[in-house]
């Protein structure tokens, strides 16, 4: 089976920096990915990891340590329509390379 | 823009009927397509992969025969949601790759009653 974890929610207020955890356990890795959902609406891409270390978006970063099973979302200069579900994805390395979501993480910015 | 295309973006349903649910590419060719669905507070759950010109490949625990794929063509892929119970009411979301990332569908609020 795949583990992907993260914690359910968390809470922050404007302005401030926010990390948001992942981490897994799979049965192949080809990648690893961060989404940002609003409620009812579709995810958007935001990070990619492939390799170690730290992948810099504006106010987005993403880190991978493969060797931890390892990932975290990091969100700066937070504003309030950073609230949304942030979600950990897997690509696993299987002949469709399809992507395995984690738990998810609700983050609320509170002015 | 977008990237992929979804309809219905919502759809309400008597129990016992059938729904169809139309995801597209825009503008690329996707030659594999993912169907997932998300119950309220979780996340996303893939239920299968959609491959053009061959049958679909279903996650464990997924009915086959009640939710069937058939990806058409390089741009576009259906699920059917036969039967439809209010146990199936859900946010169904698609997905295509382009380049390295999967890109989303704006997703389809299935609503049995």
């Amino acid at each position: 089976g795949q583990n992907i974890d993260q914690p359910t929610e968390m809470t922050a207020t404007e302005g401030a920096i926010v990390q948001i955890n992942c981490t897994y356990q799979t049965s192949g890795f080809n990648g690893l990915f961060w989404y940002q959902q609003h409620a009812g609406e579709a995810p958007t891409f935001l990070s990619y990891n492939v390799l170690d270390g730290l992948e810099e978006k504006g106010r987005f970063s993403s880190f991978l340590s493969r060797s931890k099973g390892y990932s975290y979302l990091l969100l700066k200069e937070l504003q309030m329509k950073d609230s949304a579900s942030y979600l950990c994805a897997v690509r696993l390395n299987t002949g469709f390379q399809k992507l395995v979501f984690g738990t998810g993480t609700r983050l609320l910015v509170s002015p | 823009g977008a990237v992929v295309s979804q309809h219905p973006s919502w759809v309400i349903c008597k129990s016992g009927t059938s729904v169809k649910i139309e995801c597209r590419s825009l503008d690329f060719q996707a030659t594999t397509m993912f169907w997932y669905r998300q119950f309220p507070k979780q996340s996303l759950m893939l239920m299968a992969t959609s491959n053009e010109g061959s049958k679909a490949t279903y996650e464990q625990g997924v009915e086959k025969d009640k939710f069937l794929i058939n990806h058409a063509s390089l741009t576009l892929s259906t699920l059917t949601v036969t039967s439809a119970h209010p146990e199936d009411s859900s946010f169904y979301i698609c997905s295509a790759r382009r380049d390295s990332p999967l890109h989303f569908g704006n997703g389809t609020r299935l609503t049995v009653t």
